[in-house]
């Protein structure tokens, strides 16, 4: 298994601003993702996060409004640009368990309400 | 493009009852399925993971089976709980998609004492 923190789980930002989220993962694992939940929805995945080159962003979502960092087999960093109210959701990490197939685990999500 | 859509979409019981939550997706072509428990404001526990060559688990109060050729998989809860109030979500991972799931908008369940 696979332990996930996140921070900050809670944030209030202003609008124009950035905010960035890190996922610290208590083991190697191959695979790491960036998900939305925006209220009273379900989650969208935003991108897959490569280890040692450029994230894979999924319709819908670029690299210059969610840029992200992977600089090793544990870590990742979600990067919210130029914040609107409409980027006010729940952001989670997520990642495998170290083997193809295995459970996905997610991090406890950080909560994004932009004023 | 898969679609997963879960029925119920809110459901409440009285605490002692057996009861099935239900998960239908488009694309068989799946590599495993993943059901999960979301509480308020929280992230997300994962429940089972089923590949696609099983037809079931079953972890304590809980089993969940999959029907990959209709597409469909059922997460049943034993004896139900006021503990067990959450949201359950059902996710697919497809198989020309690496690891990315697939989610349904969930279950809200409520078990009342």
């Amino acid at each position: 298994s696979a332990v996930i923190s996140q921070k900050p789980s809670r944030d209030i930002c202003q609008r124009g601003t950035s905010l960035t989220i890190q996922c610290q993962v208590d083991s190697q694992v191959t695979m790491m993702f960036w998900y939305r939940q925006q209220p009273g929805q379900s989650l969208t995945l935003i991108a897959t996060a490569n280890q040692g080159s450029e994230a894979t962003y999924e319709s819908g979502f670029v690299i210059d409004k969610f840029p992200i960092s992977r600089p090793n087999l544990t870590f990742s960093t979600l990067t919210v640009s130029n914040m609107s109210p409409e980027d006010s959701s729940i952001y989670l990490c997520s990642a495998d368990g170290g083997t193809a197939g295995n459970t996905i685990y997610f991090g406890e999500g950080s909560w994004l309400t932009v004023v | 493009k898969q679609e997963v859509t879960q029925i119920p979409a809110a459901l409440s019981v009285p605490e002692g009852e057996n009861l099935v939550l239900n998960c239908s997706f488009t694309d068989s072509a799946i590599y495993n399925l993943q059901w999960f428990r979301q509480d308020p404001g929280k992230g997300l526990t994962s429940l089972l993971l089923i590949q696609s060559s099983q037809r079931e688990q079953t972890s304590g109060r809980l089993n969940a089976s999959l029907d990959k050729s209709s597409g469909r998989s059922t997460l049943y809860i034993a004896a139900s709980q006021p503990g067990d109030s959450a949201t359950y979500l059902c996710a697919v991972v497809n198989s020309n998609s690496g690891y990315a799931l697939n989610f349904g908008k969930g279950t809200s369940l409520l078990v009342t004492p």
